[in-house]
């Protein structure tokens, strides 16, 4: 069965330090990947995605992620992390198939940030 | 509307109560997902619409969960019988059709049962 794994349920950087949020999948095929980002209340916003084609792409607020075919992984990069980046962070896989389109999300990873 | 509307955005409903979810999605969004999001979790997938048509509902974890989208537009998900283990945040997100759109989400509807 499909499923993803985010291996660090909380992680702590300072402000203007580097991050990097793992993120591992396993799926038969090229899944469709996703890097969302969650605020306390908040629904959830897409940060990056990746359907084909280059396997670095960029996204909003600064971050990055690379597809990683061999390990089976996205993980998600910022150089330098602001305070305001703290919240929590979920990568997903969708594939088609018989669900035609729903996601799969991991369990998230919770971001602080220190002064 | 900007983005996907949800109400209520909070609910507490007594065990045994039924409740009703409501998601509006973005203007001319042909796709339609429920998820929930139990505390501390990611969310999981409960059933998806292609306009007026389900075309997956194989995530509702039991027959008390039933959601409807009759026109196409706005989608009701409605719990009957509510348990305790229902309390989670139930998101709706809709996308322009199917995978290869990007899928917006609603802020939420935050279901506490007591």
């Amino acid at each position: 069965a499909q499923s993803v794994t985010q291996p660090d349920i909380h992680i702590t950087v300072s402000e203007g330090a580097s991050l990097e949020l793992r993120c591992n999948y396993s799926y038969g095929a090229t899944p469709y990947l996703f890097w969302y980002v969650q605020s306390p209340g908040q629904g959830l916003q897409l940060l990056l995605k990746y359907f084909s084609g280059d396997t670095l792409v960029q996204g909003i607020k600064g971050f990055e992620a690379e597809f990683k075919r061999s390990q089976s992984s996205f993980n998600l990069r910022k150089p330098s992390v602001h305070w305001s980046d703290a919240a929590e962070y979920f990568c997903a896989v969708g594939f088609y198939g018989g669900s035609q389109g729903n996601l799969i999300f991991g369990k998230g990873t919770k971001l602080s940030v220190k002064p | 509307g900007a983005g996907v509307s949800q109400s209520p955005r909070y609910k507490v409903a007594k065990r045994g109560q039924d409740v009703a979810l409501r998601c509006d999605p973005i203007s001319g969004h042909v796709s339609l997902f429920w998820y929930q999001q139990a505390l501390g979790q990611g969310p999981e997938f409960l059933t998806y619409f292609q306009n007026e048509a389900q075309l997956d509902k194989s995530g509702l974890p039991s027959d008390r969960f039933f959601a409807e989208r009759p026109e196409g537009s706005v989608s009701t998900l409605k719990i009957q019988r509510t348990q305790q283990e229902d309390s989670a945040v139930y998101l709706c997100a809709s996308s322009l059709e199917r995978l290869g759109n990007t899928i917006y989400f609603g802020e939420g509807s935050w279901l506490t049962v007591v």
